[in-house]
């Protein structure tokens, strides 16, 4: 069966304190796997978009990477504002799914 | 900014009731998709359109409908309503069409909290 996953579900960081986030995926024909950011009462927010295992995207404080089976946010020195929940999405054929996402919470 | 506009940001409403949500597409974008997003369930595809004809359908209820207008702006009908129909409603503009395969990044509106009560 077709499947995105992300773990963990929440994660609680001191800021300054580096962590990863992960996307997995179980899905035929990957076309694109996408990262997005969202607070609270918000729309999601583009971060990256990534194509081909072993292509990396960087963004400030975070880095996105690609293999065959799961993508992973690296988050290097959060800060506070960077409080929030992080969906990633695949596209695969015809499908766009979003995974249930990752809530981030740095404290300061 | 996104650059995408819903309206209304905040609605509540009694069960067996209509509504209508808009949204206004970000400049020159010719694609429009709606989301709902409930706290158990993430983020639903429900329908998309591409310039103003249907290119994509979703786990959208027949209680639902929706169009994509001339001017690009797109509405949402929501009718019958029930409890479990709660839930934050996002429409979303692309550039590109032709359906699904050819999603790219997407520009999300600040979405229309709907409460039924």
């Amino acid at each position: 069966e077709d499947q995105v996953t992300q773990s963990p579900e929440a994660l609680r960081l001191q800021e300054g304190e580096s962590s990863s986030l992960n996307c997995s995926y179980t899905v035929s024909g990957l076309r694109g796997l996408f990262w997005y950011r969202q607070d609270p009462g918000k729309g999601p927010e583009f971060l990256f978009t990534l194509y081909s295992a072993g292509e990396e995207k960087e963004k400030e404080r975070l880095k996105a990477t690609l293999t065959k089976k799961e993508s992973f946010l690296h988050i290097t020195a959060p800060k506070p504002e960077d409080s929030a929940t992080y969906l990633c999405a695949v596209l695969y054929g015809q499908n766009f799914v979003f995974g249930p996402g990752t809530r981030l919470s740095v404290l300061p | 900014d996104s650059g995408v506009t819903q309206t209304p940001k905040h609605l509540i409403t009694a069960t067996g009731q209509r509504v209508t949500l808009r949204c206004s597409p970000r400049s020159g974008d010719l694609s429009v998709y709606w989301y709902q997003q409930s706290l158990d369930q993430g983020l639903q595809f429900l329908i998309q359109y591409y310039n103003g004809e249907e290119r994509a359908k979703g786990n959208i209820l027949e209680r639902f409908s929706a169009q994509q207008f001339p001017d690009l702006h797109s509405e949402l009908n929501l009718s019958s309503l029930e409890l479990g129909d709660s839930a934050l409603y996002f429409c979303a503009s692309s550039p590109r069409g032709g359906g699904l395969q050819n999603t790219g990044e997407l520009f999300f509106g600040e979405g229309s909290r709907l409460t039924v009560l």
